[in-house]
């Protein structure tokens, strides 16, 4: 139990473009999803917060017109990089939280993003 | 507000020998904590976690890690380093409210050297 999904598990797009990554819960329902960036060697950066239903909360220093979030239903997050550039190439992992347990965060096999 | 320091960008063990990995936390509440794995080009899997109840906590794999307060530490213990364990590991906090976030720790590279 306790799956999370990523598609597409990696895309390659030119530099002005729109990409749109999914995030899915399997098997459970997941009132909150978050996404985070990770660059080569590094931690994962929190971007931004998803409750079903309601707008996005994005950490500071996230553009939330540039990474746009919807989180239509309790088993689907959208993260849409909108206009790519280079620098927006990254590891982008997704996660979703159980709403039966506290805190538990199950974590979605990322998409690597690389924009040319 | 929370945070972690792992101590150690990379640490290299011998296959057999003790793992430990460490991991302090800042909190001014009490807080979860928590261990995950990191294989390459892929999610992270959760080792272990801290939730309040047993100060020593049992995940996968065979490793597991203390809680101790008075450290403000969790650190992640494996007797015996097996080869199939060299990844990224992240220590990471949360609060205990269900609404909070997870902030990760920049990780550490485990090498198991043959």
């Amino acid at each position: 139990g306790a799956v999370v999904s990523q598609h597409p598990s990696w895309v390659i797009c030119k530099s002005g473009t729109s990409v749109k990554i999914e995030c899915r819960s399997l098997d459970f329902q997941a009132t909150t999803m978050f996404w985070y960036r990770q660059f080569p060697k590094q931690s994962l950066m929190l971007m931004a917060t998803s409750n079903e239903g309601s707008k996005a909360t994005y950490e500071q220093g996230v553009e939330k017109d540039k990474f746009l979030i919807n989180h239509a239903s309790l088993t689907l997050s959208t993260l849409t990089v909108t206009s790519a550039h280079p620098e927006d190439s990254s590891f982008y992992i997704c996660s979703a939280r159980d709403s039966r347990t506290y805190n538990e965060q199950f974590f979605g096999p990322g998409t690597r993003l690389t924009v040319l | 507000a929370q945070s972690v320091t792992q101590l150690g960008s990379h640490v290299s063990v011998s296959e057999g020998a003790l793992v430990l990995l460490r991991c302090n936390y800042s909190s001014s509440v009490p807080p979860y904590l928590f261990w995950y794995v990191q294989y390459p080009n892929q999610g992270l899997q959760l080792l272990l976690k801290y939730t309040s109840a047993a100060t020593l906590v049992k995940g996968i794999n065979g490793f597991e890690a203390e809680f101790k307060k008075s450290e403000t530490s969790f650190h992640l213990t494996k007797p015996s380093a097996h080869m199939s364990d060299a990844a990224e590991y992240f220590c990471a906090v949360s609060l205990m409210n269900r609404d909070d976030k997870i902030i990760f720790g920049k990780g550490t590279r485990l090498h198991i050297l043959p």
